[in-house]
């Protein structure tokens, strides 16, 4: 079965704190994303890695970053969190030939 | 500009009452049209992926369906259970493998 897992569902941070989320798949897949979706604006593609080590700027890069140090892994970093941080984050893993991508539970951050 | 545009935004379904959600799209050849069901504060649920004009696939009380310039989703007979935001998404040529261009999403209520 489709295993994707996020390390929180909700999270609350302070603003400036450097924040860590980490998405694991058990797929063995290649192509993992990350993602933010907001009220009104949908789901806009933050970061996506297509190997180990590799990674590419989505849509909306600014103010964060990722790490991908083991296939099963990847870390989106907010370096210092702000306010319009607040959002729901959301980790995909897939986009092989078939381009389906397959998502995991989300995590609800809040910047206060 | 590649675009995927939903309507509506909100659709109230008496349990029974068969509608349709539709999903129009833009984008420069099409690779595949998906459509994923959202739960409150969860990650989004894929449903189905299609690949080329006239194709249909079905899924319990939904259909789904794809033309040239837009896709639909069928829900026959829909029950409570099926309220959920459904998001559609498409990967197109020219893209990064695994980039999907999202649309806003249809919030559909069912009254028993």
């Amino acid at each position: 079965d489709v295993k994707v897992t996020q390390s929180s569902r909700y999270l609350v941070k302070r603003t400036g704190e450097k924040v860590f989320l980490e998405c694991v798949q058990d797929m063995d897949h290649e192509n993992m994303f990350w993602y933010r979706q907001d009220p009104g604006l949908g789901l806009r593609l933050i970061y996506f890695s297509y190997d180990v080590k590799m990674k590419e700027k989505g849509d909306i890069p600014e103010g964060y970053s990722v790490s991908r140090e083991k296939k099963e892994r990847f870390s989106l970093i907010l370096e210092s969190a702000s306010t319009n941080q607040t959002s729901m984050y959301l980790c995909a893993y897939g986009g092989d030939s078939t381009d389906t991508q397959y998502f995991g539970p989300g995590t609800r951050l809040t910047v206060l | 500009e590649d675009q995927v545009t939903q309507s509506p935004e909100a659709l109230r379904l008496q349990e029974g009452e068969s509608s349709s959600l539709n999903c129009s799209y833009t984008v420069s050849g099409l690779r595949g049209l998906f459509w994923y069901r959202q739960d409150p504060g969860k990650g989004p649920e894929f449903l189905f992926t299609l690949y080329s004009a006239g194709e249909e696939k079905e899924k319990e009380r939904l259909k789904a369906t794809l033309t040239k310039k837009e896709s639909f989703l069928h829900i026959t007979a829909p029950k409570p259970e099926d309220s959920a935001t459904y998001l559609c998404a498409a990967a197109y040529y020219g893209g990064s493998q695994g980039n999907l261009i999202f649309g806003k999403g249809t919030k559909l209520s069912v009254k028993p």
